[in-house]
């Protein structure tokens, strides 16, 4: 079936530097859409992209999703103690638009100040 | 607008128990799904609805039942608990069945099997 590959699974980085998670799908995805988790907490939706190559900006997060459909990013520039959590992402199942969305495993990143 | 109830927050059961994990939403979204977590796994999807009596399998439904009587209620059933069901449990909700919706999450179940 269908997977959804994150890595790294952990990322401890010092607060101002950069972070970088990936996501890979075994198939082509219609859209992705990325979640956080802060620590004790539920997924919150950040974003969904749609369009191959398409690169979204939400003030320091950038969010790119492949020219194949089949990978995407996401890039923290200038980390602060606010961005701690679980960054997951999400594709469709190989079913296609039956709602089934499949998660990757994660990224925690933890933020030294 | 309370978005996605899940009840209770936290729960201990004992191996062979049965137990009923609820998820309610009012925000009259046709899709809704329960997710368990668990370290280094990810969320991973037990079982989903496009809508009022239809229900279908995720990835992990072995151990679980689930109906949906109505729009609102989506409920987890354990009907013999296991100690490799022990785990937080989130039940999620969107407008439609379209992959292409956000999901909204409730606040989680944490349930424990000893």
């Amino acid at each position: 079936g269908q997977q959804v590959m994150q890595i790294p699974q952990y990322q401890h980085v010092q607060e101002g530097e950069d972070f970088t998670t990936y996501c890979n799908s075994s198939t082509t995805l219609s859209n992705i859409q990325w979640y956080k988790q802060r620590p004790g907490g539920h997924p919150v939706f950040l974003i969904q992209l749609v369009k191959s190559g398409e690169v979204k900006k939400q003030k320091r997060l950038t969010f790119q999703f492949g020219e194949a459909k089949k990978n995407s990013s996401l890039h923290i520039t200038a980390t602060q103690t606010t961005d701690v959590g679980t960054y997951f992402c999400a594709g469709p199942g190989f079913a296609g638009n039956t709602g089934k969305l499949i998660f990757g495993q994660g990224t925690t990143l933890q933020v030294k100040p | 607008n309370a978005g996605v109830t899940q009840t209770p927050k936290f729960q201990v059961l004992k191996t062979g128990q049965s137990m009923t994990l609820q998820c309610a939403q009012d925000m009259n979204h046709e899709y809704m799904s329960w997710y368990r977590q668990d370290p280094g796994m990810g969320l991973r999807l037990i079982h989903y609805s496009v809508g009022a009596g239809i229900t279908d399998q995720g990835e992990v439904p072995n151990g679980y039942n689930v109906s949906r009587s109505t729009t609102e209620d989506f409920p987890l059933r354990l009907l013999s608990a296991a100690p490799s069901q022990t785990s937080v449990y989130f039940c999620a909700s969107s407008y439609s069945w379209d992959s292409n919706q956000p999901q909204h999450f409730g606040d989680g179940t944490r349930l424990s099997i000893l």
